[in-house]
């Protein structure tokens, strides 16, 4: 089957503009993650849905990010007021359940805030 | 918090075995993930260690010893196609569901 789609795959955006990314999780996973992941460093944490609820918001870097997500559907993340430390790449993920272990990634969106 | 350290570089021909080490501080965590990631594409899933001992699938093993705060992913037989960037992580006791990165390996494997 279909795995996670990301949308744009590349955004180039100038400082303090806003930006919106797509996720599409796999059909039936409720559990949807989003990471971001600076060059050549590890994937970081950004926040959680369970459905449409967001348990967990703890990685949000600053009040210019957020998120939502329709049902057990599309989430968008919001970047408000680009800056260029922004600059990264933007994983989502999606799992089965939130117990389950194995979570599956999309592609990502490469973001570049000049 | 967690903390999880790994060699930033690992090097090894084809048809040899690596072993990818993952140590880490933490207060406490559900089990220790193993990704791999090419160069520009998405991470995807290698093995997951709820409990002490290894874990076999196909030329992939994983270890994990909590006592030691210690773990690490054996590839056998390597091939060309296994040159990438292997990530342990771990699922946090707080906020299960977030997996807590390593910082990454970069294996590169030669003829």
């Amino acid at each position: 089957g279909a795995g996670v789609s990301q949308s744009p795959s590349n955004k180039v955006t100038e400082k303090g503009k806003d930006v919106e990314l797509r996720c599409d999780p796999i059909s039936g996973h409720t559990a949807l993650y989003w990471y971001r992941q600076r060059l050549g460093q590890g994937l970081e944490f950004l926040i959680y849905f369970q459905g449409n609820s967001a348990p967990d918001k703890s990685g949000l870097p600053s009040d210019r990010f957020s998120a939502e997500r329709t049902g057990e559907s599309v989430s968008t993340l919001t970047i408000q007021r680009t800056q260029q430390e922004d600059s990264a790449v933007y994983l989502c993920a999606s799992s089965l359940s939130e117990r389950r272990a194995e979570q599956y990634f999309g592609p990502g969106t490469r973001l570049t805030v000049t | 918090g967690q903390s999880l350290e790994q060699p930033s570089e690992v090097t090894a021909v084809e048809g040899a075995i690596v072993q990818i080490n993952c140590t880490y501080q933490t207060s406490g965590f559900y089990g220790l993930s193993w990704y791999q990631q090419h160069d520009g594409g998405a991470p995807t899933f290698l093995s997951y260690n709820a409990l002490d001992g290894l874990e076999e699938t196909g030329r992939f093993s994983s270890f994990l010893s909590r006592s030691d705060s210690y773990g690490y992913l054996l590839l056998q037989e390597l091939q060309m196609k296994d040159s990438a960037s292997y990530f342990c992580a771990v699922r946090d006791l707080v906020g299960f569901q977030k997996l807590v990165f390593g910082t990454g390996t970069r294996l590169l494997v030669s003829p």
